[in-house]
């Protein structure tokens, strides 16, 4: 069954610090997510990315985050200048189209 | 904009037949979906109705009135490893992005 690979698994990083938090998504699919869940909430729509540019970002993707495709495998998210209402799990997905996501395990990112 | 319920917990015994409800509003529909998640772990895709009726997989069902808005998760023969969030989301636009309801923690107790 292909995967979402997701590293690393857990982040601690200090407040004001540039996190990185990278993706391989399954490699036929078209379209890549960011997705976060704050501890105990719903999983919150971060970006969509297609064709090697954002194709949506909702208004929590603020100029202290952008996404990557550095090359034909890696998708990555940076968060610059962390803070602590940061502190999620982050879920990278990927989909050939609307017949259903496959999600990595996540990123648990702490802010301290 | 787009809003989705759900129950917040639903508590079933192992073997039972247990339905999760999903209202939602939204500007546009390109469709309903459910997600499984367990605790700590990666929502895991259960289903997909694009149109009105019931789609089966297994022991899961899923159906989709969109007069209503309106769909529902069936969970026949309960099992003890069925106990997780079980989220309904709504396709959000032509970039596919999910919009994910706030979940229903199901206890499935023996």
């Amino acid at each position: 069954e292909p995967e979402v690979t997701q590293t690393p698994s857990h982040q601690v990083t200090q407040m004001g610090q540039e996190v990185i938090l990278r993706c391989v998504p399954i490699s036929n699919h078209l379209y890549f997510y960011w997705y976060r869940q704050i501890l105990g909430q719903k999983v919150e729509f971060l970006v969509s990315f297609y064709n090697n540019e954002i194709s949506e970002k909702s208004e929590i993707f603020d100029d202290q985050f952008s996404v990557e495709r550095p090359d034909g495998s890696n998708f990555t998210l940076k968060i610059r200048s962390t803070k602590l209402e940061d502190s999620a799990m982050y879920f990278c997905a990927s989909s050939r189209g609307r017949d259903g996501y496959t999600f990595g395990s996540g990123t648990r990112l702490t802010v301290v | 904009g787009q809003s989705l319920e759900q129950p917040s917990e639903v508590t079933a015994v192992e073997g039972a037949i247990v339905q999760i409800n999903c209202t939602y509003q939204t500007s546009g529909f390109y469709g309903l979906s459910w997600y499984q998640q367990h605790d700590g772990g990666a929502p895991t895709f259960l289903s997909y109705n694009a149109l009105d009726g019931l789609e089966e997989t297994g022991r899961f069902s899923s159906f989709l009135s969109r007069s209503d808005s309106y769909g529902y998760l069936l969970l026949q023969e309960l099992q003890m490893k069925d106990s997780a969030s079980y989220f309904c989301a709504v396709y959000g636009g032509a970039t596919n992005k999910l919009i994910f309801g706030t979940g229903t923690l199901l206890a499935v107790q023996p």
